[in-house]
């Protein structure tokens, strides 16, 4: 089993449009949570640290829930900017190593 | 911006050659990362180190070695490429923190090739 997994899509929204993304994690003993966006062909940037009680960074709202080992990630008024490749990214204390999701495609279409 | 640098940005090889890919950050950061990348698929850890002197292998098996004499520099080395090598590498760093681990810096990555 995958240490992360998401639905890779693609989706494909309006502009101004809600979309949410989920990931799941298998480990239970995992530490930190990252949204991270991919343009295609560049290199992965920090979009977001998910927090347990949740935050928010304008139209981008980050969710955790351990109990059910899941993340995920709500675009609100969707943008032509916002296409991308989302990455979920979970993080073991034990050698802190960093687990990538294959990541999720979204376009945002006029 | 990081000020995480990756050289060469695209390399196209023959097989058997030796090739070094370089990463670089001057963020002072004890903890450098390098991962593969094949398209529409997720990252692979490869290596990552902790600081100097301090390399150690991640989950996907890689026939590249790496060294870490220096804090700032963190390069990949292929003795003998083959096709097989063909993907997208990218090199990350952090700081050094504590619990689950601090938010990675990328690199632009290499685009290697190898015929």
């Amino acid at each position: 089993r995958k240490e992360v997994e998401q639905d890779p899509g693609p989706f494909n929204v309006p502009e101004g449009a809600t979309v949410a993304f989920n990931c799941t994690y298998s480990n239970s003993a995992s530490q930190s949570f990252f949204w991270y966006r991919q343009d295609c062909r560049k290199e992965p940037k920090l979009l977001m640290s998910v927090y347990s009680s949740g935050n928010e960074d304008g139209r981008f709202t980050a969710q955790l829930n351990r109990a059910s080992q899941y993340i995920s990630l709500l675009i609100r008024d969707s943008k032509l900017s916002d296409s991308a490749t989302y990455l979920c990214v979970v993080g073991k204390n034990t050698g802190n190593q960093f687990y990538f999701g294959t990541g999720t495609s979204l376009t945002v279409i006029p | 911006e990081a000020d995480i640098y990756q050289t060469p940005r695209y390399l196209v090889i023959g097989t058997g050659k030796k090739i070094t890919l370089e990463c670089s950050q001057t963020m002072g950061h004890d903890k450098m990362y390098w991962y593969q990348q094949d398209p529409g698929m997720e990252l692979h850890l490869i290596h990552y180190s902790y600081g100097v002197n301090s390399t150690e292998k991640g989950d996907l098996s890689s026939e590249s070695t790496v060294s870490r004499i220096r804090t700032e520099h963190f390069p990949l080395t292929l003795e003998s490429a083959r096709p097989s090598h063909t993907s997208q590498y990218l090199c990350a760093s952090s700081e050094l923190g504590t619990g689950g681990g601090n938010e990675q810096f990328f690199g632009p990555g290499t685009r290697l090739t190898v015929l």
